[in-house]
């Protein structure tokens, strides 16, 4: 079975750093892309961020260009979301997801979601 | 980047009753859509791929069809536990980006 686990979450000052964490298991790591998809309060999907699966290639939404990196670690079988520069708009429930091949297409199975809150 | 407009933003349905969710994109995007169902408090789960395809143990009252800018997903039969947010996904170039959801409340 698969799963997904999300951590590093929480509460922070605008302008700070948090570094998120998705650990995996189920699956064979190393053979796909991931992705970072976030949802606001009350909101819609919108998609983050997507490293291939052997880190080649990362994607970044624009509201996050230049702030955040993606990382992964398929030794630890991990994805990483390092978070700059935080934003009260980048507020949101982070899902970790895994991708059906080894680069971007669409999502076949989620974390539960990791909530980060930017406020002073 | 591709703009995809999800109709109606919110349907009022009966259980028993069918179902039918629209997805428009900016562009064609062939047959690259997928749709995913999300329950209050729950991650969003695949539901079609492809466009038209269910993906592994989604039953068969969910169809989708369509392609290049226009696509619907119906629900046959709508059972009780089918309330929820519907959002479409195209993945034909980048970025992907999400429908601003469609959501199925009780009458």
């Amino acid at each position: 079975e698969v799963f997904l686990v999300e951590s590093g979450g929480g509460l922070v000052q605008p302008g700070r750093s948090l570094r998120l964490s998705c650990v995996t298991s189920g699956f064979t790591f190393d053979d796909y892309a991931m992705h970072w998809v976030r949802q606001a309060p009350g909101k819609g999907l919108e998609w983050v961020s997507t490293i291939s699966s052997n880190s080649a290639s990362i994607g970044y939404a624009d509201s996050v260009k230049g702030r955040f990196t993606t990382s992964r670690d398929n030794a630890k079988n991990s994805l990483y979301l390092q978070m700059n520069s935080l934003r009260p708009e980048d507020t949101a429930l982070y899902y970790c997801a895994k991708d059906i091949g080894a680069w971007g297409t669409y999502f076949d199975y989620w974390g539960q979601g990791n909530l980060v809150t930017v406020s002073s | 980047e591709i703009v995809m407009t999800q109709s109606p933003a919110t349907l009022s349905v009966s259980p028993g009753e069918r179902v039918t969710l629209s997805c428009r994109a900016s562009q064609s995007i062939s047959l690259n859509l997928a749709w995913y169902q999300q329950k209050p408090a729950q991650a969003p789960r695949l539901l079609i791929y492809g466009a038209s395809t269910r993906a592994t143990g989604i039953p068969a009252r969910f169809s989708g069809s369509g392609s290049g800018t226009a696509f619907t997903l119906t629900i046959s039969r709508l059972q009780s536990e089918d309330f929820a947010v519907y959002y479409c996904q195209h993945y034909n170039s980048w970025p992907v980006t999400f429908g601003q959801g469609t959501k199925v409340e009780i009458k």
